[in-house]
Parts: C-alpha cells; structure tokens; sequence
C-alpha cells in the first residue's frame, strides 16, 4: 500500500525558515518524480515543486522560485521541501504527492497524495 | 501559462443524478494531458481521471472523463452520496508551470 506521510509543519514568523518532510513507502520511491502541493485556507490547489526522480533536476513555482528548495534522499524515501524568508501567503497545507507514470524528470499527474502537513505564517 | 476555468462554481443535485462538471483552458492542452481529482472536506485529492479520460485503478466506471483541446468533461453518471465533493481539474506534462481550475463544489440539493 502507497503511504505518503509529512511532517514538520508548524506556526512560523514572517521571514522564518522551515523543513517539510516526506516519509514514502508502499512503491519503489527512486523510481517517480515527487512533488509538494499546496492549498491556502479555504482555496484551492496550487503546485509548489517538483524533484525528479534521480533528484537531479527540480522546478518551482514563481511564487516560491529563489526561497523554497526541494531535495530527496532515495536511501531513506523521503523527500523535503526546505521553506525559507516565509511569508504570511504561503500559510497553507503543504501536501506531498507521487507521480504516477515512472522514470519521468516532471509529469505532475499525481496519484498519491499524503494527508498534508500546515504551515502557519503569522507573528 | 495556461488558465483553467471550471464551471458551474457549485453544482447543486440529488443521488441519483447525472452531473455534468466543465472545465475549459485558456490555450491548447497538449496531448490531452487534462487530470481531475475530488478533494472531500479535510481529505487529500484524489485522482479520478487522466488523460483527460483513463480512471486509475480503484475509481468506480460512474466517472467518466471526455473532451480534447480546450474543453473538458467530468461525468458522474449517477451520483451517489460519497461523491458530494469539490473537483478540480488540472493541467500536466513536461512543462510547468502546472494550475489547476478554481473548483467545482458538487453539493446535495
């Protein structure tokens, strides 16, 4: 069974840092691409990032290109989400999803999703 | 980028009903490369449709996907309680950036 599980989310001030994880099992975890997702309070979804599936290649959105950062240790199946100079719109729940074709650097047609992690960006 | 726009914003019908949820692009989407998911309230989305018309495994043959080009639709052809949801259609493949529609909320009347 596909298990996507994040951690790490929390109440952070304006301008802070913060690490999302995402503990992957169930499927061979080097074998897809693996994207973060997110969704403010009461709107709807927005892609965040996405790594490829060797980790070499990973893309991001504008609206988070220059202070969020994406890695992945296939040794561990989990990938991250590194979340820096936060600001009050990127309070939201962070969710972490599988792609579903394999061997793919960026496809975003995701067929897992974890059960999200909240990020909360206020002082 | 290619906007996504999703019609009716709320769609109000009873179980057993058909409902009929729209979604049109701004520009070609390429490939058919068009998902839809239904999101339930505190729950992840769930990947009902791809390429524009393939149900993944699991997703009961009440859902239908159709469309090319620039417009898309997701059927239900009889709806049953579980389904009152909001679905979200949304764009992939090789090229970000990726959106997703606004939403359709599919409510009980």
């Amino acid at each position: 069974e596909v298990q996507l599980l994040e951690s790490g989310g929390g109440l952070v001030q304006p301008g802070g840092s913060l690490r999302l994880s995402c503990a992957a099992s169930g499927f061979t975890f080097s074998n897809y691409a693996m994207s973060w997702v997110r969704q403010a309070p009461g709107k709807g979804l927005e892609w965040v990032s996405t790594i490829s599936y060797r980790g070499g290649n990973t893309y991001f959105a504008d609206s988070v290109k220059g202070r969020f950062t994406i890695s992945r240790d296939n040794s561990e199946n989990t990938v991250y989400l590194q979340m820096n100079s936060l600001r009050a719109e990127d309070t939201a729940v962070y969710y972490c999803a599988k792609d579903l074709p394999p061997f793919r650097d960026l496809w975003l047609c995701l067929d897992y999703w974890g059960q999200g992690t909240l990020v909360t960006v206020s002082s | 980028e290619i906007v996504l726009t999703q019609s009716p914003g709320t769609l109000s019908l009873s179980p057993g009903e058909r409902a009929t949820l729209s979604c049109r692009a701004s520009q070609t989407v390429t490939g058919s490369y068009l998902a839809w998911y239904q999101q339930k309230p505190g729950q992840a989305p769930r990947l009902l449709i791809y390429g524009a018309s393939s149900r993944p495994t699991g997703i009961p043959d009440r859902f239908s996907g159709s469309g090319s080009g620039t417009d898309f639709t997701l059927t239900i052809s009889r709806l049953e309680p579980e389904d009152f949801a909001v679905y979200y259609c949304q764009r992939y493949g090789s090229s970000p950036p990726y959106t997703f529609g606004q939403g359709t909320k599919l409510e009980i009347k």
